[in-house]
């Protein structure tokens, strides 16, 4: 299995400007998250998805949307980008189970906005 | 909402010595605690956890320590090596669904 992939590793973008990050997993995990990470700041939940279809807001969403069309994919789109949107992107997934909370985490993309 | 704070933010020790990083959370309904590990460059990795029907709970040279009465809970690394150097995350996973929330990390630096 690959895991959790992230494409891309890095991005600059300028203020305004749109893009998808892109997370697939192959494990046929139920459960996906979108974490973003600021120095000194640990992991903020921005979505998560419980099943294709499902998706729901975390603790930052603004300014992002997400979606979940199959149980692969969990897209994450940046509209307008902003200098505060700047940050380190993860992605992560979770089995459904009893001992199923252990997230498994992409390598993440780097994000600029200038 | 659960709130986990995290201490230190960074830890120096020396090569063979042990480290310790504290965690507090807020939520009392909160039932899982994991601990990553987050080399540079990389994604955060799972390297113990401990659910809140256990006081303590240890693999290898790593150990979590769990009092839930004080709402704290501890990462005890033993007999340190430079490849444990990196950023460790703690987290706790409220009542309600799987998610979790982290603190800010320690960054963890072992000196040869």
């Amino acid at each position: 299995n690959a895991g959790v992939t992230q494409t891309p590793k890095f991005r600059i973008l300028k203020i305004g400007q749109s893009m998808t990050l892109q997370c697939t997993q192959d494990m046929n995990h139920n459960y996906m998250y979108w974490y973003r990470q600021d120095p000194g700041m640990g992991l903020k939940l921005i979505y998560y998805s419980v099943g294709a279809g499902i998706t729901d807001k975390g603790e930052v969403p603004n300014g992002y949307n997400v979606s979940r069309s199959t149980t692969e994919d969990f897209p994450l789109r940046l509209e307008l980008a902003a200098p505060s949107q700047t940050s380190v992107y993860f992605c992560a997934s979770t089995p459904v189970g009893l001992r199923s909370n252990e997230q498994y985490f992409g390598p993440g993309t780097r994000l600029t906005v200038t | 909402g659960e709130n986990v704070e995290q201490h230190p933010s960074t830890l120096s020790v020396q090569e063979g010595d042990s480290a310790v990083i504290k965690c507090t959370y807020s939520d009392s309904a909160s039932n899982y605690f994991p601990w990553y590990k987050q080399e540079l460059g990389k994604g955060p990795q799972l390297i113990i956890d401990i659910r809140s029907n256990v006081g303590e709970k240890k693999d290898q040279r790593i150990a979590v320590t769990l009092n839930k009465t004080a709402k704290h809970f501890s990462l005890h690394i033993t007999e340190t090596q430079p490849e444990d150097s990196a950023v460790y995350f703690c987290a706790a996973n409220p009542e309600y669904g799987n998610k979790l929330v982290f603190g800010a990390g320690t960054i963890l630096r072992v000196k040869s």
